[in-house]
C-alpha cells in the first residue's frame, strides 16, 4: 500500500543543521518532493529528485535518497529562524499524478 | 494571475448547509487537482482535472462531495448537506501538465463546520 511516514517533530538552534527524514513504502516512486507550509501559506515546493538519483544539492538544501531502505532525507544547512514551518515529503508514482504526502515534520529553530 | 488563488480563504458554516469553494490555478495550467487536509496530516488527493474533464474523482469522501471546471478554468468544489467531519483545509493545485509535473498550491480554504 501507499504510506509516506515523518517524524512529527525537529528542534534545532539556528545556525545547526537539520535533518528531516521521510520513510515510503511505494518503489515504483519516480518523483520525490519537499514540501515547505508556514502559516496562511500554500505548500512551497522547495526541491525534487528523481528516484534513479542518490543525492541532490541546491544550495542550503540537500536532499538523499536511499532506494534500497525507501528513505529520504532533507538536510537543511545553516538553520535560521526563518525555516520555521512544516516540512512534507511526497512521493508520486511513475505515470500516475497523485501525490502522496507524508505526515509532515514541524520543524522548530530556536534563536 | 502570479499563483494559485482560492476563496474564500475561511469558510464558517452550520451543519447541514452546502458550501461552495472556488479554485483560480495558474493561468495556461492543464490540470487542477483538489486535497484535504486535517489537522496535523498531509494533504489527500480528492479529484483531479485535465482542462474540464474530471479525470479521477476516486478520493471524495462521498456523494456530498462534488467538483467541477466547466471551462477548464475555475473550479469549485461542493460540499452538500456539510458535516461535523468535513471541517479541514482543502486545497487546490495546478499544474503545466500531468504526470509527475511540478504541482503548484493555493493557499487552501478552512472550513468550519458547526
Amino acid at each position: 500500500g501507499e504510506d509516506v511516514e515523518q517524524s512529527l517533530f525537529l528542534s534545532v538552534r539556528e545556525g545547526d543543521s537539520s535533518v528531516i527524514n521521510c520513510t515510503y513504502t511505494d518503489s515504483s516512486s519516480t518523483y520525490l518532493y519537499w514540501y515547505k507550509q508556514e502559516p496562511g501559506a500554500g505548500l512551497q515546493l522547495l526541491t525534487y529528485i528523481f528516484s534513479n538519483m542518490d543525492m541532490k544539492q541546491d544550495q542550503r538544501l540537500t536532499v538523499l535518497l536511499n532506494k534500497k531502505d525507501k528513505h529520504l532525507s532533507l538536510r537543511i544547512a545553516d538553520t535560521q529562524t526563518g525555516d520555521s514551518a512544516i516540512y512534507f515529503c511526497a512521493e508520486i508514482a511513475s505515470g500516475t499524478y497523485k501525490y502522496i504526502f507524508g505526515t509532515g515534520t514541524r520543524l522548530k529553530v530556536l534563536a | 494571475g502570479a499563483g494559485v488563488s482560492q476563496s474564500p480563504r475561511y469558510k464558517v458554516t452550520k451543519r447541514g448547509q452546502d458550501v461552495a469553494l472556488r479554485c483560480d490555478p495558474i493561468s495556461g495550467h492543464v490540470s487542477l487537482y483538489w486535497y484535504r487536509q486535517a489537522l496535523g496530516q498531509g494533504p489527500e488527493f480528492l479529484t483531479y482535472f485535465n482542462y474540464e474533464a474530471q479525470q479521477d474523482k476516486s478520493g471524495l469522501p462521498n456523494d456530498r462531495f462534488s467538483a467541477e471546471r466547466p471551462e477548464g478554468s475555475i473550479s469549485t468544489l461542493t460540499i452538500q448537506r456539510t458535516e461535523q467531519r468535513d471541517s479541514a483545509m482543502y486545497r487546490c493545485a495546478s499544474s503545466l501538465v500531468n504526470l509527475g509535473n511540478e504541482q503548484f498550491f493555493g493557499p487552501g480554504t478552512r472550513l468550519t463546520v458547526l
